[in-house]
């Protein structure tokens, strides 16, 4: 079936990295857009920015430009988040989501990254 | 960016009762070349992810059930579901997928009364 699996959580500290997978199966991976959305705890659902598969090309929210970049392996249908410079307020569930018009009607089971000291 | 405000923030229904989620966009969301409307209903159980009900406004996705409805266009829309089931209890979403970024409202949290 179409699904998306994603890495387990991640606990760093402030300042560090992290990078969060997200390895799509039981479709044509480079036919839809992936997107990623976090979502703090108690929190809604904030769009993080979307990627293109088969081009490569990337568009993030501007909160994130000069610190997030999204990427793909194609030959393994995987999609990367890294998210650099962490802060306390960080602290999320990080979810890839698969965009074939816009909306997102496939999604990871969420990454939990936990920005502490 | 465009802002999406729900209303309510929280709701309680009586099982079997229609319940009635509001989502206003801050700017136009009805693309006129093809008169769709850039929409989209979520549904989020706890410890789940988010679970697409409604596209293009009104459109359920597959597996819906069809007590779920989406309505509305340009600015002003509406989730509808028409007799509450206890498996219904959950945040829903309201999101706009016409501009960069794709933003979502707050979230309306839907309890049983």
């Amino acid at each position: 079936q179409v699904q998306l699996v994603q890495s387990g959580a991640e606990v760093k500290k402030p300042g560090a990295s992290v990078r969060v997978s997200c390895e799509a199966s039981g479709y044509t991976f480079i036919s839809h857009n992936i997107t990623w959305v976090r979502q703090a705890p108690g929190q809604g659902l904030e769009w993080m920015g979307w990627i293109r598969p088969y081009y490569g090309d990337t568009h993030y929210a501007q909160k994130f430009q000069g610190r997030v970049t999204m990427t793909t392996d194609t030959s393994t249908n995987t999609a990367y988040m890294e998210l650099r410079s962490l802060r306390s307020d960080d602290t999320a569930l990080y979810y890839c989501a698969r965009t074939p018009l816009g909306a997102f009607d496939i999604w990871g089971q969420g990454t939990m990254v936990t920005v502490s000291s | 960016d465009i802002v999406m405000t729900q209303s309510p923030d929280s709701l309680a229904v009586s099982l079997g009762e229609r319940a009635t989620i509001n989502c206003k966009s801050s700017q136009t969301i009805l693309y006129s070349s093809n008169n769709k409307n850039y929409l989209a209903w979520y549904q989020q159980k706890p410890g789940q992810p988010p679970k697409l009900l409604i596209y293009w406004a009104s459109t359920r996705e597959s597996g819906v059930p069809d007590r779920f409805s989406g309505s509305g266009s340009g600015t002003d829309f509406t989730l509808t579901i028409s007799t509450l089931q206890a498996e219904d209890v959950a945040v829903y979403y309201c999101q706009q997928f016409y501009g960069t970024p794709g933003t979502f409202g707050q979230g309306t949290k839907l309890e049983i009364k």
